[in-house]
């Protein structure tokens, strides 16, 4: 059963416009959301969190919304760019230690010059 | 600051032989250590964490094993490669944290293809 869904295997928009990743779970116990960003042939790396006291999360052209009622969390970018273009990964966790962070399949985002 | 390496980067093996990778956290002193796999279409696998020297937590049954000689050494190995163990394998290391889940700092990644 996969508990953290990333329904959209990829996305491409337009240099400058918004970038929406999405993301469903289904575990309601979840309280502490990640993204991750991911390069070809590299590692992880940590892009922006939120926790389940809060709705919004942001970080100079990251935001992160999260809607505990309808268990789904959104990443935008605005503007996009191309360096942007990566794998995006979403992870939530219950309260407790990072080895319960459960990993979504991930989105791939192509930013278009 | 803190550094994390894994090697080596590419690894292509013959079913049935070993594995051994390896992994190793500079500037921080006992991380919680991770390997996790990225298998082709499939999100990231949490494959074993350690909190401490010998100390092993497996998350999924499978071929293969982990070890913990040393505070920031991590082994991740197998005695007999199978097929479906091609992937991406990453290492990761966190502060320990109390309460919540700490950020994850994952290393270059490993692909392993076995043929």
């Amino acid at each position: 059963d996969q508990q953290v869904k990333q329904n959209s295997p990829s996305l491409s928009v337009q240099e400058g416009r918004i970038s929406i990743l999405n993301c469903d779970y289904t575990n309601s116990m979840f309280d502490y959301f990640l993204w991750y960003k991911k390069y070809p042939a590299e590692g992880p790396t940590f892009l922006i969190s939120i926790s389940s006291i809060k709705d919004k999360n942001e970080d100079g052209r990251f935001t992160v919304f999260l809607n505990k009622s309808a268990k789904h969390l959104s990443l935008h970018i605005v503007p996009s760019q191309p360096g942007d273009s990566a794998v995006y990964f979403c992870a939530a966790s219950p309260s407790g230690g990072s080895e319960k962070l459960v990993f979504g399949k991930g989105t791939k985002l192509t930013v278009n010059p | 600051s803190q550094t994390i390496h894994q090697w080596p980067a590419t690894l292509v093996q013959p079913v049935g032989s070993p594995l051994s990778l390896e992994c190793t956290v500079e500037g921080t002193s006992n991380p919680n250590l991770y390997w996790y796999r990225q298998a082709a279409g499939r999100g990231l696998q949490l494959l074993f964490y350690s909190v401490g020297i010998g100390q092993i937590s497996s998350e999924v049954p499978q071929n293969l094993s982990a070890s913990r000689p040393q505070d920031r050494q991590f082994i991740l190995s197998s005695k007999k490669l199978l097929l479906s163990d091609s992937g991406f394998y990453l290492c990761a290391w966190s502060w320990t944290t109390i309460g919540g889940p700490g950020e994850l700092f994952f290393g270059e990644g490993s692909r392993l293809t076995v043929l």
